[in-house]
């Protein structure tokens, strides 16, 4: 089946730095990835879609300029959060479509996150 | 836009059935899914409803009622693995772009 890989599982950063965060399809291609964040106790909240070859779709309440996408290679996303602040403390996952069901009825397959902590 | 309504936490004991309720207001509809999250883990999808009426799978089943704007999760059987989170998600028109409800959290008690 589909696997998506998400790296690292968790990282602690200080306040001001950035980090990135990599999401790689492991046995298939994907021209489209999604990012979630995802608060303790909450829904996943859709950040931004990552085209391969494009620029990202943000949205709405989502700062481009922070949340940083990058869609180089069919197998490769990656999110980079800039300027890093406390607030940003999050569980980030990333997801891509089945590639071997329509696009009417493929499910998402998640990485199993990062769990950002910022101090 | 679109929203989703699901109910904060259930509980039942194992052997029982649990019944998820999600209702939504979509802009567009293209299926109903649902997805089961465990503590810290990721999601995993559980069954997809285009079309009115039950898909059975295994001891999960999904309900669909567009008329009604509803959908349930089915769970039977209930083990204590169960014990999860469980979101409802409506697809908007865009190919992929899922929204998640708010989650309901199943506790399973021995």
């Amino acid at each position: 089946g589909a696997v998506v890989s998400q790296h690292p599982s968790w990282v602690i950063c200080k306040s001001g730095t950035s980090v990135k965060i990599e999401c790689r399809s492991l046995d298939f291609q994907a021209t489209t990835m999604f990012w979630y964040r995802q608060f303790p106790k909450q829904s996943l909240m859709l950040m931004a879609t990552s085209n391969e070859g494009s620029k990202a779709t943000y949205e709405q309440g989502v700062e481009k300029d922070k949340f940083l996408i990058n869609h180089a290679s069919l197998t490769l996303s990656t999110l980079t959060v800039t300027s890093a602040h406390p607030e940003d403390s999050s569980f980030y996952i990333c997801s891509a479509r089945d590639p071997d069901r329509s696009s009417y009825n493929s499910p998402l397959h998640f990485g199993n996150g990062t769990r950002l902590t910022v101090t | 836009g679109q929203s989703l309504e699901q109910p904060s936490e259930v509980t039942a004991v194992e052997g029982a059935i649990v019944q998820i309720n999600c209702t939504y207001q979509t802009s567009g509809f293209y299926g109903l899914s649902w997805y089961q999250q465990h503590d810290g883990g990721a999601p995993t999808f559980l069954s997809y409803n285009a079309l009115d009426g039950l898909e059975e799978t295994g001891r999960f089943s999904s309900f669909l009622s567009r008329s009604d704007s509803y959908g349930y999760l089915l769970l039977q059987e209930l083990q204590m693995k169960d014990s999860a989170s469980y979101f409802c998600a409506v697809r908007d028109g865009s190919w992929g772009k899922l929204q998640f409800g708010a989650g309901t959290q199943v506790v399973v008690t021995p």
